[in-house]
């Protein structure tokens, strides 16, 4: 079973706005990542948050991490066109491998 | 330039034709994994190698094999592939899982239908 679930599943904004984007999961994690994804192509690695960490920032990106209720969300400042893509977030158990959620489609509306 | 190459971008075959798709990364990674992605099931793991002659199921190993003989190259094969695995396939590789920072460097994908 997933690991992790992305909410919502499919977004629509417009150019400028901001992005939010959540990701759930069941059990205890070392870190939580966040990848991009443009159609068909292969997954982007965005963010790394630790469990020990509760917000990260990397240019645009804000991610947040909340252990106690096992929720990470991804938010993206001042949308663009070229922001439309599938986001994931990826959660490591035991150190041993990732375990990918469904994704989020992100679109952006010029 | 550090990469994740797959081969080939694109397979048509029948059932029951073995095939492999090769991956090759070039940045020492002990780590290597194979997924496929199907919608609405998002990326599923079908093998992992946390380094050379060390694999492991994923999610999703039936009907795969693989093997890592080499530490750049990870080829996943289908002794018997069937419709069923009609899929996208991606390649990943890493650091060791465990490590401060691991983030998954992905190949450009295999798209391979199974007629």
């Amino acid at each position: 079973s997933q690991q992790g679930e992305e909410d919502p599943q499919a977004l629509s904004i417009q150019e400028g706005e901001n992005a939010t984007m959540n990701c759930s999961y069941k059990t205890s994690i070392n870190n939580l990542q966040w990848y991009r994804q443009n159609s068909g192509r292969g997954l982007v690695h965005l963010i790394l948050i630790r469990s020990n960490e509760r917000e990260k920032h990397s240019g645009r990106l804000r991610v947040t991490l909340d252990t106690s209720k096992k929720s990470s969300s991804l938010l993206i400042t001042a949308s663009r066109a070229a922001d439309t893509a599938s986001y994931f977030c990826a959660t490591d158990r035991h150190g041993s491998r990732l375990t990918f959620g469904e994704g989020t489609q992100l679109t952006v509306n010029p | 330039e550090a990469q994740v190459t797959q081969n080939p971008r694109y397979l048509i075959t029948v059932t029951g034709k073995k095939l492999t798709v090769t991956c090759s990364q070039n940045m020492n990674h002990e780590y290597m994994s194979w997924y496929r992605q199907d919608p609405g099931l998002g990326l599923r793991q079908i093998y992992y190698s946390m380094n050379v002659e060390v694999t492991d199921k994923g999610d999703v190993p039936e009907g795969y094999k693989v093997s890592r003989k080499e530490k750049r190259n990870f080829p996943l094969i289908l002794e018997s592939p069937s419709p069923n695995q009609t899929s996208l396939y991606f390649c990943a590789s890493s650091l060791t899982p465990g490590t401060d920072t691991y983030e998954q460097y992905f190949g450009p994908g295999t798209r391979l239908t199974v007629t």
